[in-house]
């Protein structure tokens, strides 16, 4: 069975500083990898995703994630965080052999916080 | 074109009523997820639904609830004699095909809150 963790629930940073998210998955079979962000009350947005190719995917609003397959990760990086990606973000797994990418195992969410 | 509209935003229900929580997909959508989500846990796939088909309910729990996807009409998760334990965030995604490529838009979600 496919399943996703997201290594810290809560991560605190800087203005301005680096940051990265991790995941880790497992799965048997090929994978379809996500990340989303879901600001308060809102619901989640699709930040980033990998299906093939490049394990170098990037994304909306400076986000960048790779993908490894001896490490099963696909740890999420900004190079500078904003006070406005204070939110949580989930990662997720396509879950099933079949469907569309709605069909989705998530990670328990990492919360973000930028400090100034 | 609209994204995916859910509502109510917020639903208060006492144990024992029902409570239906409708989503409308995107214009030309025709695949519907049901989610789940308690307090400090991730999302919980619940169930897939395609114009009047129940594709995969693997998720859903197996009394009190249930969901449907008419031909007309927005998609509706219904749940019957409501408890505490329901009080949680429900999310619809919705997309165009049922393909591996095709990404899923998020609505807003409903906040049920049981008393």
């Amino acid at each position: 069975a496919q399943s996703v963790t997201q290594l810290d629930s809560q991560v605190p940073v800087f203005e301005e500083a680096p940051v990265e998210l991790r995941c880790n998955y497992s799965s048997s079979v090929s994978v379809y990898l996500f990340w989303y962000v879901q600001y308060p009350n809102q619901g989640l947005q699709l930040l980033l995703k990998y299906l093939s190719g490049s394990t170098l995917v990037k994304g909306i609003n400076g986000f960048e994630a790779e993908f490894n397959k001896s490490q099963t990760s696909f740890h999420l990086r900004k190079p500078s965080v904003h006070i406005s990606d204070t939110a949580e973000y989930f990662c997720a797994v396509r879950g099933g052999d079949g469907g569309s990418q709605g069909n989705l195992i998530f990670g328990k969410g990492t919360k973000l916080s930028v400090k100034p | 074109n609209a994204g995916v509209m859910q509502n109510p935003r917020h639903l208060v229900r006492r144990r024992g009523q029902e409570a239906r929580l409708r989503c409308s997909p995107m214009k030309g959508h025709s695949h519907v997820y049901w989610y789940r989500q308690l307090p400090e846990e991730g999302l919980k796939f619940m169930v897939y639904l395609q114009k009047e088909n129940i594709i995969d309910e693997s998720g859903m729990p197996k009394e009190r609830f249930s969901a449907e996807f008419p031909k007309e009409g927005p998609s509706i998760l219904r749940i019957q004699q409501v408890v505490r334990g329901d009080s949680a965030a429900y999310f619809c995604a919705s997309s165009p095909q049922g393909s591996g490529n095709t990404e899923a838009f998020f609505g807003q979600g409903t906040r049920l809150t049981v008393v």
